[in-house]
Formats: structure tokens, sequence, C-alpha cells
């Protein structure tokens, strides 16, 4: 079975400031891991995906994840937040191909960007 | 490319009332998902299809909802009757079957504008 948790459902950051989204996850087989983002009224948008490579992964939009296998985390990061960011932003964990590769979705982050 | 088409984007029907939503995949695409989204959680998957087999509908609610894929193109999803818990967007999303990944592994999904629905 696998979960996603993302700690925090709200995340209000200044213009410029660093943006931080955490992200653990529990799964019983070595994990896929992905990063959406969803701005309003529009589908869900890839932002960068780990698929067991680098641990350090550069996704769009100048957004990068890592993935710490020790700490169950795949905390998604951008050095200076922009007011384009301001959206929802999903952790998604899938197991091995083989499982059929859906995708199980973590609860939301929804970032917002003060001038 | 063509995105994930899907429609209505928005409808409002009162409980008991029945809906169908339409989605058209990436083309080359062998596998479909439907996925729910209540106001402020992630996306919940309701069934996903190989080609036009299920693979998966452990999460849909039987008794109301049903989902095709005929021709294994096109989807519909159903629900009759509605009940005011179904107020969400229905997500689709598409992608490559397993057996189609390329040597990056993970299958990436991509999805549909979604369709939002509530129930009165």
């Amino acid at each position: 079975a696998q979960s996603v948790t993302q700690l925090g459902s709200h995340v209000s950051v200044s213009e410029g400031a660093l943006v931080l989204l955490r992200c653990n996850y529990s799964s019983s087989v070595p994990p896929y891991l992905f990063w959406y983002v969803q701005y309003p009224n529009q589908g869900l948008q890839l932002l960068l995906k780990y698929t067991s490579a680098a641990t350090l992964v550069k996704g769009i939009n100048g957004f990068e994840a890592e993935f710490k296998k020790s700490e169950t985390s795949f905390h998604l990061t951008k050095p200076s937040a922009h007011m384009s960011d301001a959206a929802e932003y999903f952790c998604a964990v899938s197991g091995l191909k083989a499982a059929g590769n859906k995708l199980t979705f973590g609860g939301g982050t929804r970032v917002l960007v003060k001038p | 490319e063509a995105g994930v088409a899907q429609s209505p984007r928005y409808k409002i029907i009162e409980k008991r009332q029945s809906v169908a939503f339409w989605c058209n995949p990436i083309s080359g695409h062998a596998t479909l998902y439907w996925y729910q989204q209540i106001l402020g959680q992630g996306p919940k998957l309701l069934i996903q299809f190989q080609n036009n087999g299920v693979v998966d509908d452990s999460q849909l609610p039987k008794d109301r909802f049903s989902a095709e894929r005929l021709k294994g193109v096109d989807s519909t999803l159903k629900i009759q009757p509605a009940k005011l818990e179904d107020s969400a967007v229905y997500l689709c999303a598409s992608s490559f079957s397993p057996g189609q990944v390329l040597h990056s592994g993970a299958n990436v999904l991509t999805f549909g504008a979604g369709s939002r629905l509530t129930v009165l």
C-alpha cells in the first residue's frame, strides 16, 4: 500500500523568499515520486519526477526536489518565489510499473505569494 | 500534441439526477484514469483502464458510478443517481501502458482540465 502526507495545507511566502513544501511517503516497494501543480480551474501539470536515478531532481519553473530514502521524504523547494507560483501543489507516489502506475496523491498544499 | 480533452467543464444538477462526463485521452495512450477531487483534497482514483479493460475500480462506488471505454480510446463516466457528496472535480488522465514505458521507468500521467460537478 502507498500513501503520501503533505505537511501544511497552506503556505504563505513573500515574493523572492524560499518556497519549501514538505512531502513524506509510505511505500512497500521502491517508489516513483512526483510533484504536480494545479492552477485555478485547471488540471494537474507535472513539475518533476523521481525515478531512482539522481536523488536531486530538477523540474520546471525553477523547482527542485530531493529524494531522501532514510527520511521517506521528497520535499519540494524553489529558492525565490514568484507571484506566478501561487497555486496548489500535490505530491504523489506510484509503485512499480507492473502495478499499473496509478498515482496516490497527498492532500495538497496551497501556496500564497505575498508581494 | 493535443492534450486530454474533457467535457463538460461545468455541470450543475440536483440530487438524484444523472450526469455523464466524457474524456478523450492523448493519442497513443493505452491507459486512462478517472480521478475524483473533492474541494480541499487530493485527487482520488476512481477507475483505471488499460485499453478497454478495467485494471482497478476498487474505489468506484459501483452502486451509482459507472464507466466505460468501449473502443479503448474515449471514455465516459456516469453518475446515477447523484448525491450531494458527489460534488467534486472529475479529472481524466492518460498515460502509456506499463508495457510501453520507456527506459526512464516511471510513467507520467497527463491530466485534462477536469469537469466540475455541483450537486444541489
